[in-house]
């Protein structure tokens, strides 16, 4: 069975700090993608990657930068975190088509 | 730029009442439409691809319909398990979109017993 797997379920950081969430596939897709979900916003796009070391932003990058040096595993930096970073955020990955989601993680920024 | 709405927001349905869950899109060239059911605090878990309209997909209690302009999701006799979020996405035919999908906001369907 096909995986996406996000390090953490639940996160509480403090303004400022550097924050990483890591995401991992197992499945050889070249595109990744991270997504922040938020009541009444839906599901917004921060950043995708295409291929290792490739990335592109998505429709809200500011504040958050990515890492991708092998092709199952994609991070998303805060670099320094706030509180509207607050969110669920989601990890994707996808071979052309529909994507298989991580579980989530619940980030709260205190 | 690509859109996807969904209606209604919110759905409170008896079990066993049949409704249906509207995903309208607009999209420079379809390159596929997907319906996932995301449980509160987990992610999306995928439900049904179609491509193109007049396409039909079940699965279980779920039917998705696909016209030129929207797509259905239909729920036929529904029990409280199927409470969830459900999300509409499209895929457009852009070139160097490398598979991005544009997601509706979802609708919430709680089934009561």
């Amino acid at each position: 069975d096909v995986k996406v797997t996000q390090s953490s379920r639940y996160l509480v950081k403090r303004t400022g700090e550097k924050v990483f969430l890591e995401c991992v596939q197992d499945m050889d897709h070249e595109n990744m993608f991270w997504y922040r979900q938020d009541p009444g916003l839906g599901l917004r796009l921060i950043y995708f990657s295409y291929d290792v070391k490739m990335k592109e932003k998505g429709d809200i990058p500011e504040g958050y930068s990515v890492s991708r040096e092998k092709k199952e595993r994609f991070s998303l930096i805060l670099e320094s975190a706030s509180t509207n970073q607050t969110s669920m955020y989601l990890c994707a990955s996808s071979p052309l088509g529909g994507y298989t989601f991580g579980s989530g993680t619940r980030l709260t920024v205190v | 730029e690509d859109q996807v709405t969904q209606s209604p927001e919110a759905l409170r349905l008896q079990e066993g009442e049949s409704s249906s869950l509207n995903c309208s899109y607009t999209v420079s060239g379809l390159r596929g439409l997907f319906w996932y059911r995301q449980d509160p605090g987990k992610g999306p878990e995928f439900l049904f691809t179609l491509y193109s309209a007049g396409e039909e997909k079940e699965k279980e209690r779920l039917k998705a319909t696909l016209t030129k302009k929207e797509s259905f999701l239909h729920i036929t006799a529904p029990k409280p398990e199927d409470s969830a979020t459900y999300l509409c996405a499209v895929r457009n035919a852009g070139g160097t979109s490398y598979g991005k999908l544009t997601f509706g906001q979802g609708t919430i369907l709680t089934v009561h017993p």
